[in-house]
């Protein structure tokens, strides 16, 4: 079965201490993305990635970093300069960027982070 | 900025009515858009999507309507269920031929469908 898988579901993480959220995909896309849903605020983009080795910033980059050495993997780490990473974090990917090709993305069931 | 809104936080009918969900945005070079639907601590599913070049796209129940002219669209849902019950967003695509294909989010309309 194609798609695209986050882990761990729940993740906790004392305050000052830097976190890896999974994020992997089996669909053969090019783009890989990171949300992140606070209440009333709908989804904020934080990273994207339209190729291997190559990410840029969305909207809410600051505190976070990525990496993508694979296709199939798109991580997200939440640093300690992340102001408030309590949030459910949602990671996306959809197929090559074509003009002619649907490019809706596709989720994973996301990460819930907590900051203790 | 916020440039993909949903000003409705929350839409209630009953079941067997239809429900209709809107959607406003303010940059023009935003040419494709979609609906997806989003249950508690899940991530969304894609819904519906329709092209700029179009005003009307329908699958099954759903139907979107586009107005570029007022910067607009609307997801109608005939008869709503009480399955349709989620949070639904509004996405907008920026520029598909400069290939950025980054989406942005409305903030998201919850949606109850009272048997």
């Amino acid at each position: 079965d194609g798609g695209i898988t986050q882990s761990p579901k729940y993740l906790f993480r004392k305050e000052g201490q830097n976190v890896t959220l999974s994020c992997e995909q089996n669909l053969n896309h090019d783009a890989m993305y990171w949300y992140r849903q606070d209440p009333g605020q709908g989804l904020r983009l934080i990273y994207y990635s339209q190729i291997v080795n190559d990410f840029q910033k969305g909207d809410i980059a600051e505190g976070y970093s990525v990496s993508r050495e694979k296709k199939e993997s798109f991580p997200l780490t939440v640093t300690s300069a992340q102001k408030n990473p309590t949030a459910f974090y949602l990671c996306a990917s959809s197929a090559s960027l074509s003009p002619t090709m649907n490019t809706e993305a596709f989720f994973g069931q996301g990460t819930r982070l907590t900051v203790v | 900025d916020q440039q993909v809104k949903q000003n409705s936080p929350s839409l209630s009918v009953q079941e067997g009515r239809i429900s209709i969900l809107n959607c406003d945005y303010t940059n023009s070079m935003f040419d494709y858009f979609l609906w997806y639907k989003k249950y508690p601590a899940e991530g969304p599913t894609f819904l519906i999507s329709i092209s700029s070049i179009k005003d009307k796209n329908e699958d099954g129940r759903f139907t979107v309507f586009l107005n570029k002219s007022a910067k607009h669209l609307s997801l109608h849902i005939v008869p709503s269920q009480p399955g349709d019950s989620a949070v639904y967003f509004c996405a907008a695509q920026r520029g598909r031929s400069s290939n950025t294909g980054k989406l942005i989010f409305g903030q998201g309309t919850t949606l109850q469908v009272k048997p």
